[in-house]
């Protein structure tokens, strides 16, 4: 089992709905959870962050943890063509140290 | 204020060579990462670097990768005797440091993509 996992996708939505992408988790002690975009031939760049249960929302974007379910959700509202990317959810486990990586979900909003 | 930056950008050798891969962390970033991606796959977490202490080389893949970091500032990564199945884009993250609520959080530079013959 790895340990944080993503739906690789494509998720396929169309412009202006609301896209749903889903992570979970398997360290328990993990502190630090986090949602990268990467564009085709970029390096990943920070979209949230997040640290205790419940919903954290910036924008367009809102980030969802539940600790005791392990999973962190990233919804995107009024999703436009501009965020089809790859979606990376990152966890920082208990031991504090480093970043683990799932394998991204790829998003394609259409037109 | 600057970012991340890496360098070269793109790298090609040809097997059997050794590389260097340079790294600048945002200035005051205790904390370096180095992690691979190869084509279409996740990040691989590499090296990590926290202060004086020493480094976690947990996922480095073999003997022949290695990393420094001078100084608590500039890293380097060096891969030596290289194979093909090292082609990958390899990239430095920093941080403030290593663990609590929004020190943690890693920037990234845009990367070293590396081709071997």
């Amino acid at each position: 089992q790895k340990e944080v996992e993503q739906n690789s996708g494509p998720l396929s939505v169309p412009e202006g709905a609301i896209a749903s992408l889903n992570c979970t988790y398997s360290d328990r002690g993990s502190q630090s959870f986090f949602w990268y975009r990467q564009y085709s031939g970029k390096s990943p760049e920070l979209i949230m962050s997040i640290y205790s249960n419940g919903d954290k929302e910036d924008g367009r974007f809102t980030a969802q943890l539940n600790k005791a379910s392990q999973y962190v959700s990233l919804l995107i509202r009024d999703s436009q063509p501009s965020d089809s990317a790859t979606y990376l959810c990152a966890v920082n486990g208990a031991a504090g140290n480093k970043l683990t990586f799932g394998g991204g979900t790829r998003v394609l909003v259409k037109p | 204020g600057a970012g991340v930056s890496q360098s070269p950008s793109n790298k090609v050798t040809e097997k059997g060579k050794d590389v260097e891969l340079r790294c600048d962390p945002i200035s005051g970033h205790t904390a370096l990462y180095w992690y691979r991606q190869s084509l279409g796959q996740g990040l691989e977490f590499l090296i990590y670097f926290q202060g004086n202490s020493a480094p976690d080389k947990s996922g480095l893949p073999s003997d022949r990768f290695s990393a420094e970091r001078t100084g608590g500032s500039v890293s380097t990564l060096t891969i030596q005797r290289t194979q093909q199945e090292d082609s990958a884009v390899y990239l430095c993250a920093s941080s403030l440091a290593s663990s609590g609520g929004g020190a943690d959080t890693q920037y990234f530079g845009p990367g070293t993509r590396l081709t071997v013959l």
